[in-house]
């Protein structure tokens, strides 16, 4: 178990949806960071937060957004969902936020769009 | 910027053989290099990760890795598959852009047979 908690863990919805997935990092890390896996696009970095602030952006649309609460844990905000956005959201944590710090990932939710 | 290139997308092992994961990196600079598994319905698990301390890396569950600068390599091993060893694995770099950014490659699933 790595600790870190994301919750759902499986949601449907239908297009043009919007739907907030949430994660609670490890005791003690400070950064959050949010991925995309899909069957098309692989593995990609959404964006990151250290300690509330927004640290780092990737391939995040518009239609997406992400916030990091003063109890460090946070909120993917996904909107006007499209079939595309059909994928396994990842969140991962960490202590620091320099390339030294391993990341912790949770075990995902998996997000599919009818 | 960094990239990384998984040379092959499955590889099959008779259990008690040897493991090789291919794993080849691009980075203007001195990369940090990771190698995660993703077993089925689970999140991402650190197995080992290099940061230019020792070339030769060794992790959990048996693995290790070698750095090699000259090949541009990080291939992963194993002398001795187990079943529980099947899952997809994922050679990662970070970017060094300040922050934790890690970019993954496509992935290898690896298969153990009896």
């Amino acid at each position: 178990d790595s600790g870190v908690t994301q919750t759902p863990k499986h949601l449907i919805t239908a297009t043009g949806q919007r739907v907030t997935l949430r994660c609670s990092p490890r005791s003690g890390d400070l950064s959050v960071y949010w991925y995309q896996q899909s069957l098309d696009q692989g593995l990609q970095f959404l964006i990151q937060y250290y300690n509330g602030e927004e640290r780092a952006k990737g391939n995040i649309l518009e239609r997406f957004s992400a916030q990091q609460f003063p109890d460090l844990h946070s909120e993917l905000n996904l909107s006007s969902l499209e079939l595309g956005d059909s994928a396994l959201y990842f969140c991962a944590s960490s202590v620091g936020q320099g390339s030294n710090s391993p990341l912790h990932f949770g075990n995902g939710t998996r997000l599919t769009v009818t | 910027a960094q990239s990384v290139t998984q040379l092959d997308s499955h590889v099959s092992v008779s259990e008690g053989t040897p493991v090789l994961l291919r794993c080849n990196y691009s980075s203007s600079y001195s990369p940090s290099l990771f190698w995660y598994v993703q077993h089925p319905n689970k999140g991402l698990q650190l197995l080992l990760k290099y940061t230019s301390a020792a070339t030769l890396v060794k992790g959990i569950n048996g693995f290790e890795a070698e750095f090699k600068k000259s090949e541009t390599s990080f291939h992963l091993t194993k002398p001795s598959a187990h079943m529980s060893d099947a899952a997809e694995y994922f050679c990662v770099v970070s970017d060094r852009g300040g922050y934790n950014k890690l970019i993954f490659g496509a992935g290898t699933r690896l298969a153990v047979h009896p």
